[in-house]
């Protein structure tokens, strides 16, 4: 299985901040890398496919860059509504696996 | 207006059965491959498999392999999970997921809410 590492576990942040999460994957995955947010009590939301292609409805102050093993997350300006747990994922070949997930604070 | 609902979780035994359901609306069901990932209390996600959009082809993860069984009924529009010899590490949410509905590969753009699953005796 292709194992999928993301950090930092937690980031703590203001609202307004740039903030980066990143994920590295144990092969090259051609881009198939998406992003999720995840909030107590709320379904799983797709935040980013392919590595870098936003998912209609989300905010463009998120984006997704990276290619080959190497993926990052950025949120540009921090809102109040980003504090969640964030994970990435590879979808290149069955088992899917998911990174350990990124939690966002509130400093 | 895509809608995907979890059933079935609850508190059971170790060692029995149980069959989760999910029934989605606002979308072509038949159509998308679906998926069911889980959740084990304050953990990261895992996925647990698939029924492909082709219909006929089912995929599992390793740890589920051989206990885990996934089947669909489109003109019921639902999927089913279905685990057998339950055990205390299945203890977890699990969420029914749509696949996207184009592409050479395809994520997952759409999640249920998710159904509690809690083994114990």
């Amino acid at each position: 299985d292709i194992q999928m590492t993301q950090s930092p576990s937690t980031l703590s942040a203001s609202v307004g901040d740039r903030v980066t999460m990143t994920c590295r994957a144990s092969e090259r995955l051609n881009n198939w890398l998406a992003w999720y947010q995840q909030k107590p009590g709320k379904a799983l939301k797709l935040l980013i496919y392919q590595a870098s292609t936003l998912e209609r409805g989300v905010p463009s102050r998120f984006s997704g860059s990276g290619s080959g093993t190497e993926f990052t997350l950025t949120i540009s300006s921090l809102q109040p509504d980003d504090f969640a747990t964030y994970y990435c994922q590879q979808y290149k070949s069955y088992s899917w696996t998911f990174g350990q997930g990124t939690k966002v604070e509130i400093k | 207006q895509v809608q995907l609902v979890e059933s079935g979780g609850g508190v059971v035994q170790p060692g029995t059965s149980l069959r989760l359901s999910c029934a989605a609306s606002g979308f072509t069901f038949s159509m998308c491959g679906m998926h069911w990932v889980r959740q084990a209390p304050g953990k990261g996600l895992e996925w647990v498999g698939v029924f492909s959009y082709n219909g006929r082809d089912t995929y599992y993860g390793d740890s589920v392999k051989g206990r885990f069984s996934i089947s669909r009924d489109n003109s019921k529009n639902t999927l089913y999970l279905e685990i057998h010899g339950l055990r205390a590490e299945d203890t977890a949410v699990y969420y029914c997921a749509k696949e996207q509905s184009s592409g050479p590969y395809r994520t997952v753009d759409a999640w249920g809410q998710g159904t509690l699953v809690t083994v114990s005796s």
